[in-house]
């Protein structure tokens, strides 16, 4: 059981460039969620999947898109990368009606 | 939503117990209050939740205020493993988990 899987653990972009982060579990979940940590910060909701072929934005969505691909798998894009979005990105994933919520290891973003 | 106050920080002695306060003055009824754990570059992890009653598992015990105004996350014998910023949430009706900047816990050989 590898539980959330995030891909890749560190990426160095320079401004303008786009990329997607990839997040998949193993666990069956429904939900799933995109979060960005900024340096000395607590966590905050970018965007997150309710369930499969729906998603919601949370309280920071401006300049990323999401996908959520199929049950396992739920991607985050910046189309178009910003020296604001430098931060530590984590996925989580949980199973409708039970509290716990599963975090991946994440991935360092530094946009140049 | 509604907000939750922690100190900054708290130190405490290896096997002592560790007393986390947390305020919430405006939980509404049907908030769930969370506890997750961030250790060094780490993603966080579940600790505990309660609504109304007080709650232990095996990683701590939580204490709910009877009014739920306020709560306290107890760590009963810290080792160094424990030593990670901890979080203390407010789950509202849409699930959507807001971290705070936490109290970070030093423990002390």
């Amino acid at each position: 059981n590898a539980g959330v899987t995030q891909t890749p653990k560190f990426q160095v972009l320079k401004t303008g460039q786009s990329m997607t982060l990839q997040c998949a579990q193993d666990m069956n979940h429904n939900s799933m969620y995109w979060y960005r940590q900024d340096p000395g910060m607590g966590l905050r909701l970018i965007y997150y999947s309710a369930s499969e072929g729906t998603t919601d934005k949370g309280e920071v969505p401006n300049g990323y898109n999401v996908s959520r691909l199929n049950k396992r798998e739920f991607s985050l894009r910046l189309e178009s990368a910003a020296p604001s979005q430098t931060s530590v990105y984590f996925c989580a994933s949980r199973w409708t009606g039970l509290e716990k919520l599963f975090f991946g290891s994440g991935t360092q973003l530094s946009v140049l | 939503d509604a907000k939750t106050t922690q100190p900054n920080s708290m130190e405490s002695n290896e096997e002592e117990p560790v007393h986390l306060p947390c305020n919430h003055s405006t939980i509404s009824g049907t908030d769930y209050i969370h506890w997750y754990r961030q250790l060094p570059s780490q993603g966080p992890e579940y600790v505990i939740h309660g609504l109304t009653s007080n709650v232990n598992n095996r990683m701590a015990s939580l204490a709910i205020a009877e009014d739920r105004k306020s709560s306290t996350l107890i760590l009963h014998r810290a080792t160094l493993r424990d030593a990670a910023v901890y979080y203390c949430i407010l789950r509202g009706f849409f699930y959507k988990l807001s971290f705070g900047a936490g109290t970070t816990v030093t423990v002390r050989a």
